[in-house]
């Protein structure tokens, strides 16, 4: 069965830093891999998705997500963070076969501190 | 191009009672997915509609039900409204399901509260 773990509950990070909010999947076939961030009281907003082919994916306002097959990762990243990026980040999972449905990681609460 | 629509933003219905839910997909998109979250236990998969089937479900009991009409808005029903099902529920539309690489959209959500 297809599964994502997002170890971490919550990351801080400064303005200005970079960041790394953290996920790794387990999926029996060829993953496809997605990131998405909520805000307060919205729905969720896609940012990113691994299909296949460049390990470095790039996706909306500056993020970009790293595949790495042998340690079944797929870490977000973003070179410089801002205040406005502080919200819950979802990574999920999909296995692409009958069921088809998008597994989601518990979320990482992303706080970027002025 | 619209978004994801659900209605009502807020339903505060009594134990016991019946509660729907009402989603428009994005257009194009003939798969919906309805997602619950609650408070503290994340997203969960509750049901997948795609041209006007249900292809899979989560681990819901059986009172909580759906259907998607021919212009593929979707429905989601609970029956029996326990104090439990209080969260925030989350309508998804996609491309169909031969398109897994498809990212789904989502809506604001419907926010259910029951006392």
């Amino acid at each position: 069965a297809q599964s994502v773990a997002q170890p971490e509950d919550q990351v801080n990070v400064a303005e200005g830093n970079p960041l790394t909010v953290k996920c790794t999947y387990s999926v029996s076939g060829n993953p496809y891999l997605f990131w998405y961030v909520q805000y307060p009281n919205r729905g969720l907003q896609f940012l990113l998705k691994y299909i296949t082919g460049d390990n470095l994916v790039k996706g909306s306002y500056g993020f970009e997500a790293e595949f790495n097959k042998s340690q079944t990762s797929f870490h977000l990243k973003k070179p410089s963070a801002l205040v406005s990026d502080s919200a819950l980040y979802f990574c999920a999972v999909r296995d692409g076969g009958a069921t088809n449905k998008l597994i989601f990681g518990t979320g990482t609460l992303l706080a970027v501190q002025p | 191009e619209a978004g994801v629509t659900q209605s009502p933003t807020h339903l505060i219905k009594t134990r016991g009672q019946q509660a729907t839910l009402r989603c428009s997909p994005i257009s194009g998109h003939t798969s919906v997915y309805w997602y619950q979250q609650a408070l503290g236990l994340g997203l969960q998969f509750l049901l997948w509609y795609d041209e006007g089937e249900e292809r899979n479900r989560g681990n819901f009991p059986p009172r909580f039900s759906g259907r998607q009409f021919p212009n593929y808005s979707s429905e989601l029903n609970v029956n029996a409204l326990e104090l439990e099902d209080s969260a925030l529920y989350l309508c998804a539309s996609s491309l169909g399901r031969d398109s897994p690489n498809s990212p789904l959209h989502f809506g604001n959500g419907t926010r259910l509260t029951v006392t």
